[in-house]
């Protein structure tokens, strides 16, 4: 079990370029997420999936769209990427069933210059 | 929606010490309180939680305390060590509800 793997763990964009964040859980769970960690910020929703097909925004959604067309995988892609989408960001999935346990992937620095 | 205030904001201990970390929430049908621990570069990861027909839940040095009708909890960590220093964050969420909302962390610095 590799848990939830993102990629990449770093990445450089400058003003206006695209990029997509991927994500890859292996564990069935339905649930998926994607949070933005800024200091003093605490972690931020983004987008979620309660499951394939299914995707709706959370707390800062803007400039941000998501797709989820598999179980397993859940990217998030920056269209034109903007110096305030500087950040580390964290996808994460729990399962339906049971306790609400997140399962965070390892992050990805994004830095826009 | 749910708001959870979480302080203070910055904790700074001797090794041995205390520390208590806590949250306050807005929803009443909040009854999941988890709590996660970030060392530094390293992701969120879950160390202790509590459901709310529970008041108090130990785990070796550590142990969160919830009081409903004041709609806050606590998290306590006994016996500090170097290896405590983290960023934590509190978290609440309904029943049903996978997403939660987080606190905005608090670092724990232990002072060797």
């Amino acid at each position: 079990n590799a848990g939830v793997t993102q990629t990449p763990k770093f990445q450089v964009l400058k003003t206006g370029q695209s990029m997509t964040l991927q994500c890859a859980q292996d564990m069935n769970h339905e649930y998926m997420s994607w949070y933005r960690q800024d200091p003093g910020m605490g972690l931020r929703l983004i987008h979620y999936s309660v499951g394939a097909g299914i995707t709706d925004q959370g707390e800062v959604p803007n400039g941000y769209n998501v797709s989820r067309s598999t179980t397993e995988d859940f990217p998030l892609r920056l269209l034109s990427a903007a110096p305030s989408q500087t950040s580390v960001y964290f996808c994460a999935s729990s399962p339906q069933s049971g306790a609400n346990v997140l399962t965070f992937g390892a992050g990805s620095r994004l830095t826009v210059l | 929606g749910e708001n959870v205030e979480q302080h203070p904001s910055t904790l700074s201990v001797q090794e041995g010490d205390s520390a208590v970390i806590k949250c306050t929430y807005s929803d009443s049908a909040s009854n999941y309180f988890p709590w996660y621990k970030q060392e530094l570069g390293k992701r969120p990861q879950l160390i202790i939680d509590i459901r709310s027909n529970v008041g108090e839940k130990k785990d070796q040095r550590i142990a969160v305390t919830l009081n409903k009708t004041a709609k806050h909890f606590s998290l306590h960590i006994t016996e500090t060590q170097p290896e405590d220093s983290a960023v934590y964050f509190c978290a609440a969420s309904r029943q049903g509800s996978y997403i939660p909302t987080f606190g905005r962390g608090t670092s724990l610095i232990v002072h060797p």
